[in-house]
């Protein structure tokens, strides 16, 4: 079972594109976080968001509870955005995290 | 900026060994977390840890693992016997709120090999 769903899985785009990941989710949740994971394995928190819209510099964050979906934005990307982008929610019942099967993006220059 | 950091980052050993991990989580963190990444598959919740108790565990954490805070700032996850499939990437993770609201702060991560 798949509580947390990404689109696309693979997405390559050239510099300057604007770039959009998508994540749905089948659980009840108090919380949406997108992610970002390096090619060496690191992870870094990139938004955590219970509802509207968040941005931070290039990156944009939304979530619309009712329809229970997220999109990550990357505006005038750029090729040292290339990582995999995860999306994880907290569950509301346990607060664990569960995490999505991740969108590996590669911007070309 | 504070971080999480994690030893060591890579760890090879023989099948039936015992293993620690470690973590130093950000200081003023009150919760902590592991997960493990099997290579090419999903980061999966392990458990999380709050007042030197477990607070959650997946089905995955059953009773090869155990996880410590021994003193003021490590955080240790112990396999006792690895097998095979135990092999994975390992992560750490702290937040200074638990529940609903737990933005967490992950450590660079500890490749384990079971050979």
């Amino acid at each position: 079972k798949n509580e947390v769903e990404q689109s696309p899985q693979n997405l390559t785009a050239q510099e300057g594109e604007f770039i959009t990941i998508n994540c749905s989710y089948s659980v009840g949740i108090s919380a949406l976080h997108w992610l970002q994971q390096h090619p060496g394995g690191g992870i870094v928190s990139l938004f955590m968001l219970s509802s509207g819209k968040k941005k931070h510099g290039r990156l944009i964050a939304t979530i619309n509870i009712q329809e229970k979906h997220s999109s990550l934005h990357i505006t005038a990307s750029h090729p040292r955005d290339s990582a995999v982008y995860i999306c994880a929610v907290t569950m509301d019942s346990n607060y664990q995290l569960i995490w999505g099967a991740g969108t590996k993006l590669i911007i070309k220059p | 900026e504070p971080e999480v950091t994690q030893t060591p980052s890579h760890q090879v050993t023989q099948m039936g060994q015992e293993v620690i991990l470690r973590c130093v989580p950000i200081s003023n963190h009150l919760y902590f977390y592991w997960y493990r990444q099997i290579l090419g598959q999903k980061v999966e919740f392990l458990v999380s840890f709050y007042n030197n108790e477990i607070s959650e565990k997946s089905e995955i954490f059953d009773d090869q693992f155990s996880v410590e805070r021994p003193d003021g700032s490590n955080f240790t996850l112990k396999i006792r016997s690895t097998k095979l499939e135990d092999s994975a990437m390992y992560f750490c993770a702290s937040s200074v709120e638990g529940g609903r609201v737990n933005e967490q702060f992950f450590g660079p991560g500890t490749r384990l090999t079971v050979l």
